[in-house]
């Protein structure tokens, strides 16, 4: 089964903060992306990933970067976190556009 | 971009009824339409998908359906349980880049 592991489950932060929220699979899967969840808007894409090195803006990429040196790892960050980014944050991977995602168990963020 | 819209947002159904979430999108190039479900508390998890070449594609108590002409697609599940009570998500991706547009969710109850 491919694994897809987010480091925290909950996170509280105070604004302006700078925050790292850590996304790794196992399965060597060339594609990696962040979402975050918010009730009656569904899932949006923050930052997607095909290759390491790669990155590509989602639909709501302001007020967000991410990083990807390795293959197995991709990074959000909040350079300055702030209290509409209060959310959960779900991470996923894939093997290719053939394929369905593999989703994180999510980070659920609140900034205070 | 792509645009999906999802109906209905709440659905309730008898245990033993069929349930019917309907998805359009707006880019004729998309070609690959997932379906997530999203139990309470965890992650999103593929359900059943269907590409462009096949209209439908059923597995046990679960069907998709694939109107490309109408860029609509539903899923259909009978004989509902209450473990059937969960999110649903359906996306839509376009071939060549792994970017995946997801409706807003429908919030499913199944009542015994």
């Amino acid at each position: 089964d491919v694994k897809v592991t987010q480091s925290s489950r909950y996170l509280v932060k105070r604004t302006g903060e700078k925050v790292f929220l850590e996304c790794v699979q196992d399965m060597d899967h060339e594609n990696m992306f962040w979402y975050r969840q918010d009730p009656g808007l569904g899932l949006r894409l923050i930052y997607f990933s095909y290759d390491v090195k790669m990155k590509e803006k989602g639909d709501i990429p302001e007020g967000y970067s991410v990083s990807r040196e390795k293959k197995e790892r991709f990074s959000l960050i909040l350079e300055s976190a702030s209290t509409n980014q209060t959310s959960m944050y779900l991470c996923a991977s894939s093997a290719g556009t053939r394929y369905g995602y593999t989703f994180g168990s999510g980070t659920r963020l609140t900034v205070v | 971009g792509e645009n999906v819209e999802q109906h209905p947002s709440t659905l309730s159904v008898q245990e033993g009824d069929s349930a019917v979430i309907k998805c359009t999108y707006s880019d004729s190039a998309s070609n690959y339409f997932p379906w997530y479900k999203q139990e309470l508390g965890k992650r999103p998890q593929l359900i059943i998908d269907i590409r462009s070449n096949v209209g439908e594609k059923k597995d046990q108590r679960i069907a998709v359906t694939l109107n490309k002409t109408a860029k609509h697609f539903s899923l259909h599940i009978t004989e509902t349980q209450p473990e059937d009570s969960a999110v649903y998500f359906c996306a839509a991706i376009t071939e060549g880049y792994q970017k995946v547009t997801f409706g807003t969710g429908t919030k499913l109850q199944v009542i015994p």
